[in-house]
């Protein structure tokens, strides 16, 4: 069975701090795994994604994450926040085959405090 | 722009009421999603599709109905408007969803049944 958990509801920071956003993964088949943004009132937009070549993997806004298969993680990661950067996270698991083939975790409201 | 199209933006329907939530996308995109998304949820999927003609339920089916007559509009079908219906709506296209392409949203339709 395929899952994603997002550790964090709600993650607050202060504008210019580190940023960290967890998500673990259960997959019973080489997951692939994105992170998507959403703005307020705004569509999903990609950040990432790990297409099992490097490990660590570089997204847009400066936003990176780690796929870790011994921990089953794959963190969103941001050295500095920055007010633009307030907005809700998802961890999405997708499996090499079928259609019907995303997973999405329930999400992480990032707000970042001037 | 190329992307998915969703209209309207924001709706409000009477109990009873019936409507129809258009998405048109411009990718000549085969697969073709759409999801609801409830406060402090994930994106749970409604009804997908894997081509022109086709068609098949997705996690919560019940009260919505879809077609496919062309690549391009997928069109999501609310008969019978229910309180329970009140969500965010997202349509979503891939070229292949067995690769690490992606999927692109639309900005969804923010329904309200009162």
């Amino acid at each position: 069975a395929q899952s994603v958990t997002q550790l964090d509801s709600h993650v607050s920071v202060s504008e210019g701090t580190p940023v960290l956003l967890r998500c673990n993964y259960s997959s019973s088949y080489s997951p692939s795994l994105f992170w998507y943004v959403q703005h307020p009132n705004k569509g999903l937009q990609l950040l990432l994604k790990y297409t099992s070549a490097a490990t660590l993997v570089k997204g847009i806004n400066g936003f990176e994450a780690e796929f870790k298969k011994s921990e089953t993680s794959f963190h969103l990661t941001k050295p500095s926040a920055h007010m633009s950067d307030a907005a809700e996270y998802f961890c999405v698991v997708t499996l090499q085959t079928g259609a019907n083939n995303l997973f999405f975790g329930t999400g992480t409201r990032l707000t970042v405090i001037p | 722009n190329a992307g998915v199209t969703q209209t309207p933006k924001f709706r409000i329907l009477k109990i009873g009421q019936s409507m129809t939530l258009q998405c048109t996308q411009d990718m000549n995109h085969n697969y073709m999603y759409w999801y609801r998304q409830d406060p402090g949820m994930g994106l749970k999927l409604i009804y997908y599709s894997v081509g022109a003609g086709i068609t098949d339920k997705g996690e919560v089916p019940n009260g919505y109905n879809v077609s496919r007559s062309t690549t391009e509009d997928f069109p999501l079908r609310l008969e019978l408007a229910a309180p329970s219906q009140t969500s965010v709506y997202f349509c979503a296209s891939t070229l292949r969803p067995e690769t690490n392409y992606g999927y692109t949203f639309g900005s969804g339709t923010r329904l309200t049944v009162v």
